[in-house]
């Protein structure tokens, strides 16, 4: 059974830092890993999705790793903004190989301050 | 291009009622996908259907049940409910198929079960 965690549960870091959040997955044998983002009472949007293949994902100041051996990925975000605060999923496929059946993490709070 | 419309966006139930709950996915997508969200237990997998049968299936009761129509649209029913059925319902659609996998997540229902 696929388990996945996210640390920090919650972040709080001044407009401008550098930072990276991690997730950790149980269940290696994953095709891919997708990176969500969840403002509050709303549903979630799709960041990256790397593949097995990549090692790396870009987009814009958004950049994600996979690292299958050591059941690891980071989403490391550039001169993090305000508009940056949200709750941050990372989502694997479960044990079985089914790419639409996904375990997501609890979620990193992210809070960007002025 | 839309994106994933739920509807309704709130509702509010008493114990022992069944509810519907409606997800239109993007054009062309053909996987339609449930999870559940609450703050204790985080985001659960509860099925997925492709071209109108079940594909995928999580651990959840059998009061909760979907369907998928010819035209993708789906529908979550959930019978006799609960108050710890009190969530977010989202639902997400992807192609189905092939090496995109995105899954785009609609804003979600949120039901209160008193």
């Amino acid at each position: 059974k696929q388990e996945v965690t996210q640390i920090p549960a919650a972040l709080s870091v001044p407009e401008g830092e550098n930072l990276v959040l991690n997730c950790s997955f149980t269940d290696s044998a994953i095709y891919n890993l997708q990176w969500f983002r969840q403002d509050p009472g709303k549903g979630l949007t799709s960041l990256l999705l790397i593949q097995s293949s990549q090692r790396e994902q870009t987009s814009g100041r958004l950049n994600a790793s996979l690292d299958k051996s050591s059941g690891r990925s980071t989403l490391y975000i550039a001169a993090s903004q305000p508009g940056d605060s949200a709750t941050y999923l990372c989502a694997a496929p479960n044990s079985g190989g089914s790419n639409y059946k996904l375990t997501f993490g609890k979620g990193t709070l992210l809070t960007v301050n002025p | 291009k839309a994106g994933v419309t739920q509807t309704p966006r709130y509702l509010i139930k008493t114990r022992g009622q069944q509810v519907t709950l409606s997800c239109s996915p993007i054009s062309g997508h053909r996987s339609v996908s449930w999870y559940q969200q609450t703050p204790g237990q985080g985001l659960q997998f509860l099925f997925e259907y492709f071209s109108e049968t079940q594909r995928n299936k999580g651990n959840f009761p059998g009061r909760f049940s979907g369907r998928q129509f010819s035209n993708s649209r789906s529908e979550m029913n959930v019978s006799t409910l609960e108050l710890g059925d009190s969530a977010l319902y989202l639902c997400a659609s992807s192609l189905g198929q092939g090496f995109s996998v995105t899954q785009y997540f609609g804003p979600g229902t949120r039901l209160l079960v008193l």
